[in-house]
């Protein structure tokens, strides 16, 4: 069975360059969670979507960031323009349903000179 | 006020001993939920336990247990028979709100080191 999977697994990039990654969910999970993971700030939801519907944008730091659910398949989160302190592994994550563990994607390691 | 606390910043553990790792949480919510996932160094995140805060029973996994004491709002992680293979960073978290509008918190978490 395919879990989360996301892309790119590894991006390094410019300060001020448009970053967007991708995430494709399991099949029949209707929760799509974004995380961000730095040493100094630990595991913070950035966004949720239930049923491609944001539902908690709170944890999305600034107006740089927006993510897009277009499809139950398909997510994307976009950073423009891109500064070093972005620098983390994010994570998408899955859930059939809330009482349900989430599954996580491999992460993508973002990297912003 | 941290909705999560994860006191143990590191722990160590002799192999095949059992080990418990804390963690407390803050809600006034009646119904949530609680998890904890290990991370090893390869970074992924991998699912272990999930307790409902409405579960009469202490959730079981295998080797992993959850020590759900609600009146004290723990919700501690015991791994018995550690092996090496255990060694990485554990997370607790918690999922609470209503439908519609839930909150996913994770802890700090604690580092896990077995010994052989």
């Amino acid at each position: 069975d395919a879990g989360v999977i996301q892309s790119p697994r590894h991006e390094v990039t410019e300060m001020g360059q448009e970053v967007t990654l991708r995430c494709k969910p399991i099949s029949g999970h209707n929760s799509l969670f974004w995380y961000r993971q730095t040493m100094m700030r630990g595991l913070e939801l950035l966004i949720y979507f239930n049923n491609n519907v944001p539902i908690d944008d709170s944890g999305m730091p600034e107006d740089r960031f927006s993510a897009k659910m277009p499809n139950a398949s398909f997510s994307t989160l976009k950073i423009q323009p891109s500064e070093p302190r972005d620098s983390a592994v994010y994570f998408c994550a899955s859930t059939p349903d809330v009482n349900q563990p989430q599954h996580f994607g491999d992460g993508t390691r973002l990297s912003i000179l | 006020a941290q909705k999560i606390t994860q006191t143990q910043p590191g722990m160590f553990v002799q192999e095949k001993e059992a080990v418990t790792l804390d963690c407390t949480y803050d809600t006034s919510d009646p119904s949530y939920g609680l998890f904890w996932y290990k991370q090893p160094s390869s970074g992924e995140m991998i699912f272990l336990i999930y307790q409902g805060s409405y579960d009469q029973q202490n959730a079981t996994e295998g080797r992993y247990s959850l020590n759900f004491q609600k009146a004290r709002k723990s919700a501690n992680l015991v791994i018995s028979a550690s092996q090496l293979g255990d060694s990485a960073m554990y997370f607790c978290a918690m999922r609470e709100g209503f439908s519609g509008t839930y909150k996913y918190i994770f802890g700090t978490g604690t580092r896990l080191k077995v010994l052989a």
